[in-house]
């Protein structure tokens, strides 16, 4: 059982370059997000599905599409990376909306713009 | 708005000694409550969660942690630690009606020594 799988582990891109970060599940839950990690922040939500063909934003989705054509995929695309955009970011999947249930996440990908 | 402190960025104990962290959360009403342990280069995992009840919650990795709605507090201890304890630990709320965002504090790295 897989759980949360992201890839790639690791990225480094240039500035105005833009990439995908793929996440898949194979839990069958209906609930994902992308997070991104910074130090001293936490985690905060960039965009968050709650099924196939429904996404939204969440906290900081500004430089960031994401797209949930099934079930069990949701990949976080960055338009043109900046910077900025230098950190480590998780993808978590949950069986529903209310946070009752447990939320599993991937083991990340760090990623680095220069 | 919402929003979690952990007050202490980093705590440095000797293995066998007791740990507690701290969690203080400002929230409209009392949240669901969650603490999350990321191991080097790992994901997050949960490590135990407050809904309701019992406000002493045990955990897995001999964690526990207390809720004490008059302090808006939610610290997690452990009585004695082991070198693998060595880790990064999240503390978050989410809202006890079905919504998407899992606010998280800023994390405590926990640094153990022999």
């Amino acid at each position: 059982n897989a759980g949360v799988t992201q890839t790639p582990k690791f990225q480094v891109l240039k500035t105005g370059q833009s990439m995908t970060l793929q996440c898949a599940q194979d839990m069958n839950h209906e609930y994902m997000s992308w997070y991104r990690q910074d130090p001293g922040m936490g985690l905060r939500l960039i965009h968050y599905s709650v099924g196939a063909g429904i996404t939204d934003q969440g906290e900081v989705p500004n430089g960031y599409n994401v797209s949930r054509s099934t079930t069990e995929d949701f990949p976080l695309r960055l338009l043109s990376a900046a910077p900025s955009q230098t950190s480590v970011y998780f993808c978590a999947s949950r069986p529903g909306q209310g946070w009752n249930t447990e939320a599993f996440f991937g083991q990340g990908t760090r990623l680095t713009v220069v | 708005a919402q929003s979690v402190t952990q007050p202490d960025i980093h705590i440095t104990v000797s293995e066998g000694a007791s740990l507690e962290l701290r969690c203080n959360y400002s929230y409209g009403a009392t949240p669901y409550l969650f603490w999350y342990v990321q191991s080097p280069g790992q994901g997050l995992q949960l490590l135990l969660k407050y809904f309701s009840g019992d406000t002493l919650v045990q955990g897995i990795k001999g964690f526990e942690a207390e809720f004490k709605r008059s302090q808006s507090s939610f610290n997690l201890r452990k009585p004695s630690v082991h070198w693998s304890d060595a880790a990064e630990y999240f503390c978050a709320v989410a809202p006890r009606a079905a919504g998407n965002k899992l606010t998280f504090g800023g994390g405590t790295r926990v640094l153990v020594k022999p």
